[in-house]
């Protein structure tokens, strides 16, 4: 059973650029869940899908956006960057909607400059 | 709007003390409770997880941690901590319907 992946582990951008970060979910999960960790603070929801459609957005932008795809790996995608986009972006799979028990990959490191 | 509040921002223990980390939340129903530790750099590894039931739950790693409805808390708890323990723990707090809920988190030190 492999667990959740998530690429690239470090990037850094330019302000005003566009970056997609990508999810593997875990085997026989259809549920992924996006969060923002800012330095020295606890993870913050982004989105979720499931099945191939948002199911719940927390208080993020639009330039904010994802997908899923039929395997139920997800990508999420940041428009028009800020330096307060720098962060720690974590992907959890789960199986079904919201969360019983969420599982966390290793984390995209974004920094803006 | 359901929160989550760890009061400490920092422990340091020595090795083989108890420790125990505390996690309060405001919540509008009866939630789902979750640990979380995060070595540096690192993802979220689940430590525990309390939905209903007995509300001592047993985690890995040794750890526990019990629910007190009365109190709203949901504290964390190890009888001896080891130097490997060293990273920051979260507490997050959900329902079936809602998005997990994280407190800012605690950040443990083990001094020898």
């Amino acid at each position: 059973e492999t667990g959740v992946t998530q690429s690239p582990t470090h990037l850094i951008k330019t302000r005003g650029q566009q970056v997609t970060l990508r999810c593997s979910s875990q085997s026989g999960h259809n549920t992924v869940s996006w969060y923002q960790q800012a330095l020295g603070q606890g993870p913050q929801f982004i989105f979720q899908y499931y099945r191939e459609e948002e199911n719940g957005r927390g208080n993020f932008p639009p330039r904010f956006s994802g997908l899923q795809f039929p395997n139920y790996s997800s990508e999420l995608n940041v428009n028009a960057l800020e330096l307060d986009d720098s962060a720690l972006y974590l992907c959890a799979s789960s199986l079904g909607q919201m969360n019983t028990e969420a599982f966390f990959g290793q984390g995209t490191r974004l920094t803006v400059v | 709007a359901q929160s989550v509040t760890q009061p400490d921002i920092h422990i340091t223990v020595s090795e083989g003390a108890s420790l125990e980390l505390r996690c309060n939340y405001s919540y509008g129903a009866t939630p789902y409770l979750f640990w979380y530790v995060q070595s540096p750099g690192q993802g979220l590894q689940l430590l525990l997880k309390y939905f209903s039931g007995d509300t001592l739950v047993q985690g890995i790693k040794g750890f526990e941690a019990e629910f007190k409805r009365s109190q709203s808390s949901f504290n964390l708890r190890k009888p001896s901590v080891h130097w490997s323990d060293a990273a920051e723990y979260f507490c997050a707090v959900g329902t079936g319907n809602t998005p997990l809920v994280f407190g800012k988190g605690t950040r443990l030190s083990v001094i020898a």
